[in-house]
């Protein structure tokens, strides 16, 4: 079946320092891939997408690209911001049938430190 | 426009007890979801309504899970009798058809059984 294999954290940065939290998925067929973030005492929000493969997906300084080569769907980011600490699931679905619910990973807590 | 809600967004019970969640999807989305995640692990799809219907309730963990969504509005998960396992936080999230992966997720019921 699918998976989402992601690093566990806590991750802690100091500010302006360069992110990048490892994604990893096993699917058949071509799933699209997400990023979500949680904040603190908020819902799930979508950070990012891309739907085949070599597309980047990009939004608030965070980007990704589809690799389907290695299976991968890494997150990063340049310079990291407080404001940025959350808890981040990558997470994908299945195209073109079957069950249509999304498959997320463990998520990453990212903690940015001033 | 609104978002999803969800409440309560808290709940404490003992094991043996029921509980209801409630979940407000955005309104004129046919497409509503529940999912939980237990402590430490994934993100777990557990059901997808379509309206009134139950399109695929392949990840409901056992027949003390009662989903309904009556009228095609608002939804209710219901575990009866709750057990320890049951503990975590229970998303819900909606879609409109026909717009893909345009998902919204509430910020979620947070369940401790005792």
């Amino acid at each position: 079946g699918n998976s989402v294999t992601q690093m566990e954290g806590p991750v802690t940065l100091s500010e302006e320092a360069f992110l990048t939290i490892n994604c990893t998925y096993t699917a058949t067929g071509y799933p699209s891939l997400f990023w979500y973030v949680q904040y603190p005492g908020e819902g799930l929000q979508l950070l990012l997408k891309a739907t085949k493969a070599d597309d980047k997906g990009s939004n608030k300084g965070f980007e990704a690209t589809y690799r389907k080569e290695t299976t991968s769907f890494h997150l990063e980011k340049g310079s990291v911001q407080v404001s940025d600490s959350a808890v981040y699931f990558c997470a994908l679905i299945k195209t073109g049938g079957g069950a249509d619910g999304l498959t997320f990973g463990k998520g990453t807590h990212l903690i940015i430190q001033p | 426009e609104a978002g999803v809600t969800q409440f309560p967004s808290h709940s404490v019970i003992e094991k043996g007890q029921t509980v209801t969640l409630r979940c407000d999807p955005i309104s004129g989305h046919d497409n509503l979801y529940w999912y939980r995640r237990v402590m430490g692990k994934e993100i777990k799809f557990l059901l997808h309504f379509v309206k009134e219907s139950k399109q695929d309730e392949s990840g409901m963990p056992n027949n003390r899970f009662l989903a309904e969504r009556t009228g095609g509005t608002y939804s209710t998960l219901k575990v009866q009798p709750a057990e320890l396992e049951d503990s975590g936080v229970y998303f819900c999230a909606s879609s409109r058809s026909g717009q893909g992966l345009g998902y919204t997720f509430g910020s979620g019921t947070r369940l401790t059984v005792v």
